[in-house]
């Protein structure tokens, strides 16, 4: 069974700059999360999906970060314009359903560095 | 609202020894799930173990095993007869029973490592 997968690994961009970042959960998985992992620091969720439609973004920083999941499936984070203080891992999660419990899969996360 | 707090930032232990770490936490759910996540250098995070609140039974999977004290709200990792492989950065994190609060609520990690 293929995991989740991320894309790109690694980004470097100077601040200001626009960056996204794409997610493909394991096929047949409802919910989908973005956490960021600042360098030292535990994983915070950004945005968590069911199906595409939004359950929490309590925490995503509005007036410069957006995600979508069209379809269901894909889903993609934008950042714009960005900051230093956005250097972090951007990992992406996926489970088969909003149940808790469910053992929650992640890819290997997206790097990003702002110069 | 949770919080889960590690207060190991660093353990060392030598190969084939037995490591205990340790997380305390604090929820308002009334039923919640804890768990363990291992992080190698890679950034991926792995699923070592997992405990359901209402459960008394502490849960073991081959060397991990842990320490579920519900009233004190600690929930220990013990990795016995550890390797190499064990080196990474673990993660405690709780997460609730109900949709929309099954998200996970990690704690700052300890850098674990193994000394051959």
């Amino acid at each position: 069974e293929a995991g989740v997968a991320q894309s790109p690994r690694y980004k470097i961009i100077e601040k200001r700059q626009s960056v996204a970042f794409w997610c493909n959960p394991i096929s047949g998985h409802a919910t989908l999360y973005w956490y960021q992992q600042i360098l030292g620091q535990g994983p915070k969720l950004l945005i968590q999906f069911q199906n595409n439609g939004v359950v929490d973004d309590s925490q995503l920083p509005k007036d410069r970060f957006s995600a979508e999941r069209l379809k269901g499936v894909d889903s993609t984070l934008k950042i714009q314009p960005a900051k230093l203080e956005d250097s972090a891992v951007y990992l992406c999660a996926s489970s088969s359903t909003g149940r808790g419990g469910n053992t929650i899969y992640f890819g290997e996360g997206s790097w990003l560095t702002v110069v | 609202a949770q919080t889960v707090t590690q207060s190991q930032p660093e353990m060392s232990v030598q190969e084939a020894e037995t490591v205990t770490l340790s997380c305390t936490y604090d929820t308002s759910e009334s039923n919640y799930y804890l768990f363990w996540y291992k992080q190698p250098p890679s950034r991926q995070m792995i699923l070592v173990i997992r405990q359901e609140a209402y459960k008394q039974q502490n849960a073991t999977e081959n060397r991990f095993s842990v320490n579920f004290q519900k009233a004190a709200k600690s929930f220990s990792l013990k990795i016995s007869d550890s390797q190499l492989g064990d080196t990474a950065m673990y993660f405690c994190a709780s997460g609730g029973i109900t949709f929309g609060n099954e998200k996970l609520t990690f704690g700052t990690g300890t850098r674990l490592t193994i000394i051959p």
